[in-house]
């Protein structure tokens, strides 16, 4: 199993350049999660997914699209990139069977630099 | 609203020290926690938890025990190696949450030979 892939690993974009960052997990996960990282804020919830179909809104969601067409993949959408949107993105999964002792399997992230 | 605290960083010890991260938490209900680590360059990956009061998670030598009594979960190694440089991460994921994890600022650790 490849787990939880993410593209591209680095990215440098302009501001109000649109991008797509991409998602995908061969583990069947029902879940699935977009978090930033960013220096002494740990990470944060942008976007997830509990089901093909189905997103919702995490923390920090504004400036960010998501759609979750297939159970595999779960791509994040930057609108109009704006320099506070630099940061390290990593998408996660989990089974969703577990309930609150659910344990997420993170991709290897990508860096993001919006100029 | 739920959240996690954990001890500000860098830690940085010699080798066979014996290493302890804090991590307190606040929680509405009775929430799973976690201990996930950062390798540099890579993405986060779990490396204990538990899931009730009392509980304790171990792996590679790492212990943490769940209290609820003081609401901590605090991280400690007997002998700690140059490998185990990292960021460890505390958080939290509570059925009142919505199951979402919650994660602290995490804590950079730095071993030396």
């Amino acid at each position: 199993n490849a787990g939880v892939t993410q593209t591209p690993k680095f990215q440098v974009l302009k501001t109000g350049q649109s991008m797509t960052l991409q998602c995908a997990q061969d583990m069947n996960h029902e879940y699935m999660s977009w978090y930033r990282q960013d220096p002494g804020m740990g990470l944060r919830l942008i976007h997830y997914s509990v089901g093909a179909g189905i997103t919702d809104q995490g923390e920090v969601p504004n400036g960010y699209n998501v759609s979750r067409s297939t159970t595999e993949d779960f791509p994040l959408r930057l609108l109009s990139a704006a320099p506070s949107q630099t940061s390290v993105y990593f998408c996660a999964s989990s089974y969703g069977g577990e309930g609150v002792g659910e344990t997420q399997y993170f991709g290897p992230g990508t860096r993001l630099l919006v100029l | 609203g739920n959240s996690v605290t954990q001890m500000e960083g860098p830690v940085t010890l010699s080798e066979e020290a014996f290493l302890t991260i804090n991590c307190t938490y606040t929680a509405t209900g009775y929430p799973s926690l976690f201990w996930y680590v950062q390798y540099p360059g890579e993405g986060l990956q779990l490396l204990l938890k538990a899931t009730k009061a009392d509980d304790k998670g171990s792996n590679k030598g790492f212990e943490a025990t769940y209290r609820k009594e003081t609401t901590s979960f605090h991280l400690e190694k007997g002998s700690v190696q140059v490998s185990d440089s990292a960021v460890y991460f505390c958080a939290l994921s509570d059925r009142n949450g919505g199951f979402k994890t919650i994660f602290g600022a995490g804590t950079r650790l730095f071993v030396k030979a």
